[in-house]
């Protein structure tokens, strides 16, 4: 089956610096790989997604990048703020062999962003 | 339009009882999943589900665990006899088709088995 490496586990930046989150996945017919924010005590939020016929994407100060080749992809925050403080977790999209295509998750990243 | 609901938020249960987790989708989605979330990991898939049909029970546990989508009313995921490690937060998710593009979180349910 899948499997999603998410790096690094915690990660610490100052306001208005930026964020990186990087991801690998195994599974190379994996075609789709959302990103979500998770703060605490809530569920998972989808902030952005990419799809394998695209190498990047941004969304205002946020933006994925993907390498299929390399079989990763990234999560870029740039200027951050306070409130972009929580977890954010990488996943690819796999056949499960049962019927179904799942979402394979990574462990997440805690992002401080210290004001 | 409301997004994905579950409740309870929060559920205590003693080893022995039995716990219902209640998800009702996005308008319009008729795809439903679960997911179990344990403390500091992410969050793995347990089953998948549409109305009346269990579609993918890959992830969930052979033993205890069961869920179902009815025709009508929410989806239940249902743990007979917890044990103290089934305490998890339990979360619900959404989409309009399948392939699970774009699914979209629950508020999640926090079982605490004692």
């Amino acid at each position: 089956g899948e499997n999603v490496e998410q790096h690094p586990s915690t990660l610490s930046v100052q306001e208005g610096d930026s964020a990186v989150i990087k991801c690998t996945y195994s599974d190379s017919a994996s075609n789709y790989f959302p990103w979500y924010k998770q703060e605490l005590g809530k569920g998972p939020q989808l902030i952005i997604d990419i799809r394998s016929n695209v190498g990047e994407k941004k969304d205002q100060r946020i933006a994925v990048t993907l390498n299929k080749t390399a079989k990763h992809f990234s999560l870029h925050i740039t200027e951050t703020q306070p409130e972009d403080s929580a977890v954010y977790f990488c996943a690819a999209i796999a056949y499960s062999g049962a019927g179904s295509y799942q979402l394979t998750f990574g462990k997440g990243t805690k992002l401080s962003v210290i004001p | 339009n409301a997004g994905v609901m579950q409740n309870p938020r929060h559920l205590v249960r003693r080893r022995g009882q039995e716990a219902r987790l209640r998800c009702s989708p996005m308008k319009g989605h008729s795809h439903v999943y679960w997911y179990r979330q344990l403390p500091e990991e992410g969050l793995k898939f347990m089953v998948y589900l549409q109305k009346e049909n269990i579609i993918d029970e890959s992830g969930m546990p052979k033993e205890r665990f069961s869920a179902e989508f009815p025709k009508e009313g929410p989806s239940i995921l249902r743990i007979q006899q917890v044990v103290r490690g089934d305490s998890a937060a339990y979360f619900c998710a959404s989409s309009p088709l399948n392939p699970s593009y774009e699914q979209y979180f629950g508020p999640g349910t926090r079982l605490t088995v004692t």
